[in-house]
Formats: structure tokens, sequence, C-alpha cells
């Protein structure tokens, strides 16, 4: 069975300081991987995905997420973190539909991100 | 017009009460899902509903039992719920052929009393 997990529950980060938050997963196949982000009342933000191709993928918010299939790991980053960046992050895995059948995602704890002036 | 809507926002229900969680998605999409947000914990499939009929149940209690009436549609109906039920319940959609990724709605925040 596929699972994800997100090794830091918390960070703290100073604003302007760049960010980095860990994903592994464990899929016995190329999985697909998702970053989703979620503040606090609201339902859950794509911010970028990875089906193949380059490992490292471009998302939205100025965030990208490097796949490293050696480590089992999609991290994921940020040069530079405003305020508004405060929230709660999510890895996720999906498999590969066949037959047109849906598995959903298998997602992550999260990791709760704090923004210090 | 948001891609997925879930009503309502906010539910406060009494163990003996029937209540229904309702969803709704406007991006054409053929699987609906849900899922339940527990504090601490990651979150938990319910739910899925390709092309309208149920393809995964994961063992959810019978006091939860869901509807998808089409496929824009799906309900979450409650009865008898306990306190450790309380939780924010969140509706998604999607393609089922293709990368799998998820749209959400913003979720039902339910409370037990």
């Amino acid at each position: 069975a596929q699972s994800v997990t997100q090794p830091d529950i918390h960070i703290t980060v100073s604003e302007g300081a760049s960010l980095e938050l860990r994903c592994n997963y464990s899929y016995g196949a190329t999985p697909y991987l998702f970053w989703y982000v979620q503040s606090p009342g609201q339902g859950l933000q794509l911010l970028l995905k990875y089906f193949s191709g380059d490992t490292l993928v471009q998302g939205i918010k100025g965030f990208e997420a490097e796949f490293k299939r050696s480590q089992s790991s999609f991290n994921l980053r940020k040069p530079s973190v405003h305020w508004s960046d405060a929230a709660e992050y999510f890895c996720a895995v999906g498999a590969r539909w066949t037959g047109g059948g849906a598995d959903g995602l298998t997602f992550g704890k999260g990791t709760h991100l704090i923004i210090q002036p | 017009e948001t891609g997925v809507t879930q009503t309502p926002r906010h539910l406060v229900m009494g163990m003996t009460n029937k209540k229904s969680l309702k969803c709704e998605q406007h991006l054409g999409h053929n699987a609906m899902y849900w899922y339940k947000q527990s504090a601490k914990k990651p979150l938990e499939l319910m739910f899925v509903y390709s092309l309208e009929e149920r393809v995964e149940n994961n063992s959810v209690p019978s006091r939860f039992s869901p509807e998808c009436p089409n496929s824009s549609h799906l309900f979450l109906h409650l009865h008898t719920l306990q306190p450790e039920d309380s939780a924010l319940y969140l509706c998604a959609s999607s393609q089922p052929t293709g990368s799998g990724e998820l749209f959400f709605g913003e979720g039902s925040r339910l409370t037990v009393l």
C-alpha cells in the first residue's frame, strides 16, 4: 500500500528566508506526486504536481518541488517566504488509474508552516 | 462560481439528529470523493464515486451514508453520530482517467454534541 511521510509537524521560518518542506513516499511503481496547501477554514488548493519528465516542477505562488526517485522524496521549496504562506501543507501520492476506476490520493499528515516577522 | 461547492460550511448536530452534507461540482468531472479531516490525523478517504457508482468504502461506519444522484452532486447523510465524528468533511472531484489530481471544496465543519 502507498504511504506518505511528512516528518516535520511544525516549521517556523522568518519572512524572507528560504523554505524546504520534506516529503517521503512509499509506492511500488512510479507515483504521481502532489503538494497541496490549506489555509485555516479552507479546502485544499493544489500547489504543484509531478507525473513524469523533468524532476523539478514549478508550481503556483513561487513554489517548486524536486522528485528524487533514489530517495523516494518530493520536497517542496520556496526561495523567499511571505507572511501569507503561513498555512498547512500536504504532500500526497496517487496511482495511475486503469479501467476508469478512481483511487483517490493518499495524504501525509501535513506540515504546519509558521512565518515569523 | 467555484469549482466545487460544499454546503453547509458549518453544522452543529446532536447525536440523535439526522442531517446531510451537500457537494456540487461544476468542473465536468466524473469522480467524486468524501474525505474526513480530523485534528492530528491524515486525511481519510471515506467514499469514492466514479461514474455515479460507489467504488470505495474504506470501512466507514454505517452512520455515514453517501449518495451520488448524478455526476455533479454528492451527498453525505449523517445519523446517530458520535462526538468523535466531529471533523472537517471535504468533498473533491476529479476525472476518473489520468493523473488523479483532486479538486477540493472548502469543507463542511461538523460538530457533534
